[in-house]
């Protein structure tokens, strides 16, 4: 069965300090890949998407995120957060063909940056 | 307009109540998306729209889910006879391309239905 796994419910960094979220999948096939942000209040925004080329991505807001094959893996990283950075991050794949268009999604990683 | 919009962003319904959640999507987009977004869960697939036809409506949870697009652009959510465990968010969203291929997802902020 197609799902995403993100391993940590939630995680608390200092402002400063690194960043790395993980996200792992299972997929037929190697899908198309996104990380999204929610604030509070707020839609779902994209960070980044990796969809073929270099398996490092750059996105928005200083993050990136490096797609590993072998792992079925799609880790989001930030060299030094600042405190805006709390929020909901979601994981998401999508298919790279065919009529199923949707996106599954996991459970996300709540983030909290302590001053 | 700049962004996906939805009305109202807030809805209270008393159990048994039919309601209607409204999507205004990117101006051109050609597809159109609803998702369910449980408390303290990832979103959820309902539906799937391309211009006005409805090509894919797995998600939706049961017959008193029903959504429509008629002319391609704005699109409307309706659950009937709302039972407590339709409460969620329910967050549409538009992406510029059709066909067989997955493209980036634009979120509207979502309507928060809680059914009492």
């Amino acid at each position: 069965a197609q799902s995403v796994t993100q391993p940590d419910i939630h995680i608390t960094v200092s402002e400063g300090a690194s960043l790395e979220l993980r996200c792992n999948y299972s997929y037929g096939a190697t899908p198309y890949l996104f990380w999204y942000v929610q604030s509070p209040g707020q839609g779902l925004q994209l960070l980044l998407k990796y969809f073929s080329g270099d398996t490092l991505v750059q996105g928005i807001k200083g993050f990136e995120a490096e797609f590993k094959r072998s792992q079925s893996s799609f880790n989001l990283r930030k060299p030094s957060v600042h405190w805006s950075d709390a929020a909901e991050y979601f994981c998401a794949v999508g298919a790279r063909a065919g009529n199923n268009r949707k996106l599954i999604w996991g459970l996300g990683t709540s983030l909290a940056v302590n001053p | 307009g700049a962004g996906v919009s939805q009305s109202p962003r807030y809805k209270v319904a008393k159990r048994g109540q039919d309601v209607a959640l409204r999507c205004d999507p990117i101006s051109g987009h050609v597809s159109l998306f609803w998702y369910q977004q449980a408390l303290g869960q990832g979103p959820e697939f309902l539906t799937y729209f391309q211009n006005e036809a409805q090509l894919d409506k797995s998600g939706l949870p049961s017959d008193r889910f029903f959504a429509e697009r008629p002319e391609g652009s704005v699109s409307t959510l309706k659950i009937q006879r709302t039972q407590q465990e339709d409460s969620a968010v329910y967050l549409c969203a538009s992406s510029p391309t059709g066909g067989a291929r997955t493209d980036t997802q634009y979120f509207g902020p979502g309507t928060r239905l809680t059914v009492l």
